[in-house]
Formats: structure tokens, C-alpha cells, sequence
């Protein structure tokens, strides 16, 4: 069946607007992720959704950054004026139930502010 | 702090050595994880190993936990080119709502 997807593939803008990333999960996973991983480093957990709703949004490092999920099914990751420290690889996961269980990754956004 | 940490940080080897990655963790887990993520990109799901298991096998892989020293190992068997990738592991966050992830061991194979 079809993996977790993800668009753009790469964005590259300009600092001060804004963007927007899109991930289609797994049809039928409840638990959705969003993940950023900077050049060299490890992930950095930003945003999990149950259903719709986002019990932790406690990574989220900015009130520049929001996310959304509707329908159970696609998320969109927004960030508003951007910033060069923004530039990163930005995941996104689904698991069939939560944290508990193996997640399946998209193969990611690569943003670039310049 | 990251909940999970690899070491080494990077490891090269030849094609057809065993290669070990070992990985520390700070607080109790229901059970570990182990990624492997190609190109800065995907991350994929190698194993996953519960609290009550100590070891655990797939295919080339094997892992190994112990919950007393906080630690788990990573082994792949008869290392191939296409293992060259960076590992990392991960374990549930204190909240109990996402996986952290380590900074990962960069392992490359050549043949």
C-alpha cells in the first residue's frame, strides 16, 4: 500500500514568508508526527496528533510554527515568517496507534530559507 | 537532552565485517526502537524491543537491551555496501507522546 508522502519534496524561500508542508499519512493511522532534522543532527520532535486533535505540541519552537489535521488524514505544517535557522529537513510520521508503535516516515521537505 | 544517544558518532568498515552500534538511554522505557535513514531523508524501522525482551532478531540484525544499564546494542552481520547509512534509536519521551531520537551513528560499508 501506499507510505506516508509528503509536499514539496524541497522549498526554497525567502526569509520573511511563508510556508506551508503537506503529509498524507498512512490511511487509517490515527497518530500523525512532524519531526525537523537540521544538517548533521538528530530529530527533533515538534508536533503529534491523535485524530485531529494535538495532545503535545510542545516541540513546536517558535509561535511562528502552527499545524493542523483534518479528517484524521492530512496535516499541513505552517511557518510563518520565515527565518534562515528555519532552513531543515522537515518529517513527518504515522503509526497505526502512538509512540508505542513502529512509525513510518515520509521522505521529508527539505526547506531552505535564503 | 536527547533521551537516547548512539556511539560511536561514526564507524567504517568493510564489506562483509559485523558492525556494532551501542546506545544509551536515561529513564525507564516500555521498549526501544532502531532507524536507519538513508540520504538525510526517510527515516525506515529496522526493530523494535520490548522492556521484558533482551535480545531480538531480524534478518542480519541483532539487537540487544538491558534495562539495568540503560543501554542497548545494535549488531549487523556480514556488513553489505547498501548498509552504509546513518542508525539512530529511539525511546518514548517522558510525556509519553513521541518517539526522541539519538544523533546517530554514520556507518559506512566499502566494498
Amino acid at each position: 500500500g501506499a507510505g506516508v508522502s509528503q509536499s514539496p519534496s524541497n522549498k526554497v524561500t525567502e526569509k520573511g514568508k511563508d510556508v506551508e508542508l503537506r503529509c498524507d499519512p498512512i490511511s487509517g493511522h490515527t497518530a500523525l508526527y512532524w519531526y525537523r532534522q537540521s544538517l548533521g543532527q538528530g530529530l527533533e520532535f515538534l508536533i503529534y496528533f491523535q485524530g485531529n486533535s494535538a495532545p503535545d505540541k510542545s516541540g513546536l519552537p517558535s509561535d511562528r510554527f502552527s499545524a493542523e489535521r483534518t479528517g484524521g488524514s492530512v496535516s499541513t505544517l505552517t511557518i510563518q515568517r520565515t527565518q534562515q535557522e528555519d532552513s531543515a529537513v522537515y518529517l513527518c510520521a504515522s503509526s497505526r496507534w502512538g509512540q508505542n508503535y513502529e512509525q513510518y516516515f515520509g521522505p521529508g521537505t527539505r526547506l531552505t530559507v535564503t | 537532552s536527547q533521551q537516547g544517544e548512539e556511539d560511536p558518532q561514526a564507524l567504517s568498515i568493510q564489506e562483509g565485517e559485523n558492525a556494532t552500534m551501542n546506545c544509551s538511554y536515561k529513564t525507564s522505557i516500555n521498549n526501544l526502537q532502531w532507524y536507519r535513514q538513508n540520504s538525510g531523508r526517510g527515516l525506515v524501522h529496522l526493530i523494535l524491543i520490548r522492556s521484558n525482551e533482551r535480545e531480538k532478531h531480524s534478518g542480519r540484525l541483532r539487537v540487544t537491551l538491558d534495562t539495568s544499564k540503560k543501554s542497548s546494542s545494535l549488531l549487523i552481520t556480514a556488513s553489505r555496501a547498501a548498509d552504509t547509512a546513518s542508525y539512530f534509536c529511539a525511546t518514548v519521551n517522558q510525556a509519553g507522546t513521541a518517539l526522541i531520537f539519538g544523533k546517530g551513528t554514520t556507518l559506512s560499508v566499502s566494498s
